[in-house]
């Protein structure tokens, strides 16, 4: 199946600093793709959509100038959390369709984020 | 807007038991209908997908699913399952095709199987 890459896995960063978290497809061209948030024991939540060579759409109470999303080519997007804090620490994945396998979505691993 | 709801947080169940996940959905159009399954600390894996055409749909793993349209439903079955079926699994919704659209996830059923 299609081949969706997310790194890094793992990232423990201090409070206040910025990381930035790559989602590549690596087998097809994804003109969209999406970014969510999981909490502990809970569902995932989108964060917003990536959309290639166009401004990223957010989901409503996710700040954009916090969690600042790129998408510069057909094969990846990057997810931006700037000025970290604790309250940041989550994990995040993301996801990409291919336009050849109508209504599939195919995910990252993951990226578990931990503010210190 | 389109919804989904799991209406069992975890499912305990013996090895070789069969196995009832449910999911229902809310939609004012037609949708699509997804089961993943997340390992601790990975990502979603797809289990099964409807798409259209026949209403019961066979996945990965030996997992089935039923989509029910009057009852909005989208049950995930098993007949007998392996202790590493242990996971959580979730249940999305869509109502787009081809590569556009976001998928809208339960909150999840955390699936336990004992030996």
């Amino acid at each position: 199946g299609a081949v969706v890459s997310q790194h890094p896995s793992r990232v423990i960063c201090k409070s206040g600093t910025s990381v930035k978290i790559e989602c590549r497809s690596l087998d097809f061209q994804a003109t969209t793709m999406f970014w969510y948030r999981q909490f502990p024991k809970q569902s995932l939540m989108l964060m917003a959509t990536s959309n290639e060579g166009s401004k990223a759409t957010y989901e409503q109470g996710v700040e954009k100038d916090k969690f600042l999303i790129n998408h510069a080519s057909l094969t990846l997007s990057t997810l931006t959390v700037t000025s970290a804090h604790p309250e940041d620490s989550s994990f995040y994945i993301c996801s990409a369709r291919d336009p050849l396998r109508s209504g599939e979505a195919f995910f990252g691993q993951g990226t578990r984020l931990t503010v210190v | 807007a389109q919804s989904v709801t799991q209406l069992d947080s975890q499912v305990p169940v013996f090895e070789e038991a069969p196995v009832e996940l449910r999911c229902n959905y809310s939609s004012s159009v037609s949708v699509y209908l997804f089961w993943y399954v997340q390992y601790p600390n990975q990502g979603l894996q797809l289990l099964l997908k409807y798409l259209s055409g026949s209403t019961l749909v066979k996945g990965i793993n030996g997992f089935e699913a039923e989509f029910n349209k009057s009852q909005t439903s989208f049950h995930l079955r098993k007949p007998s399952v392996h202790i590493s079926d242990t996971a959580e699994y979730f249940c999305a919704v869509t109502n787009y095709g081809g590569s556009q659209g976001n998928l809208i996830f339960g909150k999840g059923t955390k699936l336990s199987v004992k030996p």
